[in-house]
């Protein structure tokens, strides 16, 4: 079955560092999501990608969808304390109806 | 405001027993899922529903049931035969249009533990 590959796992950062985190797809996707969950809550929507090529911002976050629409990354310009929590990528292959596929997520920790 | 309930927030199950989670919402999406998560995994899909009266098995369907006779309604129930039920569960709706275009909203979940 399709599978997403999200890279890396966990992250530790010092405040004001930029990080960048990715996944890459083993088949193709019409649509990337970005997702940020805090502890105990539901994942908040970040960033939406409809377009191969796509550059997204949202404040300090930014997105694109590959070109070759198998991978995405979100970057995070000068973290803060309250970037922490577990990022997941998301995605959609190329076919009506079909669910979305998650990342196991990426873990940012960062330290004032 | 309009979003997305999930109720309890926290549910203990006995073994051998059948729970229901109870999954609201109010912002008029057709579509409706139902994810599992695990520690250190990305979150699994169980079921979904793109309408009323009609749902879908997603990736790991048994041990658990759905029903959709409202439209703003979703609740999942998690039966005896699910062995290992211990975990955050998370519904989610999405707009209206084509599936494949539409970000889905979350809830802040459920966790359920066996007693």
């Amino acid at each position: 079955g399709q599978q997403l590959n999200q890279s890396p796992q966990s992250m530790f950062i010092q405040e004001g560092e930029d990080v960048s985190m990715n996944c890459t797809s083993s088949s193709i996707f019409n649509t990337w999501l970005w997702y940020k969950q805090d502890p105990g809550e539901g994942p908040v929507l970040l960033i939406a990608l409809y377009k191969a090529g796509e550059l997204t911002s949202n404040g300090r976050l930014t997105a694109q969808f590959g070109i070759t629409r198998k991978d995405s990354f979100l970057n995070i310009s000068a973290s803060i304390p309250s970037d922490v929590g577990i990022y997941f990528c998301a995605g959609r292959a190329n076919q009506a109806g079909t669910a979305l596929i998650f990342g196991k997520g990426t873990t940012l920790s960062v330290s004032s | 405001d309009g979003g997305i309930t999930q109720s309890p927030k926290y549910l203990f199950r006995k073994e051998g027993q059948n729970v229901t989670l109870s999954c609201e919402q109010n912002l008029n999406h057709d579509a409706m899922y139902w994810y599992r998560q695990d520690p250190g995994q990305g979150l699994r899909l169980i079921y979904y529903s793109q309408i009323v009266n009609d749902f879908q098995k997603g990736d790991i369907a048994e041990g658990y049931s759905v029903s959709r006779e409202k439209k703003e309604s979703f609740p999942l129930t998690v039966t005896s035969a699910q062995k290992n039920p211990t975990a955050f569960y998370l519904c989610a709706s999405s707009r209206p249009g084509t599936p494949g275009n539409q970000p889905q909203h979350f809830g802040d979940g459920t966790r359920l533990s066996i007693l």
